[in-house]
């Protein structure tokens, strides 16, 4: 079991770029989710999904898309990419009350 | 506003002793409250989760303990090594069951030799 992975794991765009943030679990978890960690802040919600299908929106959802077309899969978009968008992106999936975090995301916009 | 506090500062204490943490929270009555633990440049790993009826728990060197009234969580490391040092992170489920985890700024904690 690789458990949840993320891919790339640095990037730096500039600012007004797309991309998008690929994650993948193999524990077939239903519920996943998109977190930022900024300095001082924790980590903050994005985007969540309950399954293939069905996303909703976390505290801070705006400038980012979310997609669940499988199980497995639960990209993050970034439409045009902006200065504040910089953070450490994390994937989660979820069973019974625990949450499996994937290795993350450094993300740098100029 | 803040709504889970962890004490910011860096907590300091000597190999051997028992790290105490604190993660008080406002404004909500969660069913549970988990702890995590995160190394630089990794993902948080999880470690405990205690239920709103259960007033300890422990794992190895690990305990927590809940209490509703103060709405306060305390996690303990005994007998604490240098291979502890990291920053320890609590989270709870503010609607119970939504898996929209709210977490903690978290509390670095390191071990001196």
């Amino acid at each position: 079991n690789a458990g949840v992975t993320q891919t790339p794991k640095f990037q730096v765009l500039k600012t007004g770029q797309s991309m998008t943030l690929q994650c993948a679990q193999d524990m077939n978890h239903e519920y996943m989710s998109w977190y930022r960690q900024d300095p001082g802040m924790g980590l903050r919600l994005i985007h969540y999904s309950v399954g293939a299908g069905i996303t909703d929106q976390g505290e801070v959802p705006n400038g980012y898309n979310v997609s669940r077309s499988t199980t497995e899969d639960f990209p993050l978009r970034l439409l045009s990419a902006a200065p504040s968008q910089t953070s450490v992106y994390f994937c989660a999936s979820t069973s019974t009350d625990t949450q499996y975090f994937g290795p993350g995301t450094r993300l740098t916009v100029l | 506003s803040q709504k889970i506090e962890q004490n910011s500062e860096a907590l300091n204490i000597q190999e051997g002793k028992t790290a105490t943490l604190t993660c008080n929270y406002t404004n909500y009555s969660p069913a549970y409250l988990q702890w995590y633990r995160q190394d630089p440049g990794r993902g948080p790993v999880f470690l405990l989760l205690i239920r709103e009826n259960e007033k300890e728990k422990r794992k190895e060197r690990l305990k927590v303990t809940f209490d509703t009234t103060l709405k306060q969580s305390l996690f303990h490391i005994t007998a604490s090594q240098p291979a502890d040092s990291a920053t320890y992170l609590c989270a709870l489920d503010p609607s119970g069951g939504t898996y929209k985890y709210i977490f903690g700024t978290g509390t670095r904690l390191k071990v001196l030799a």
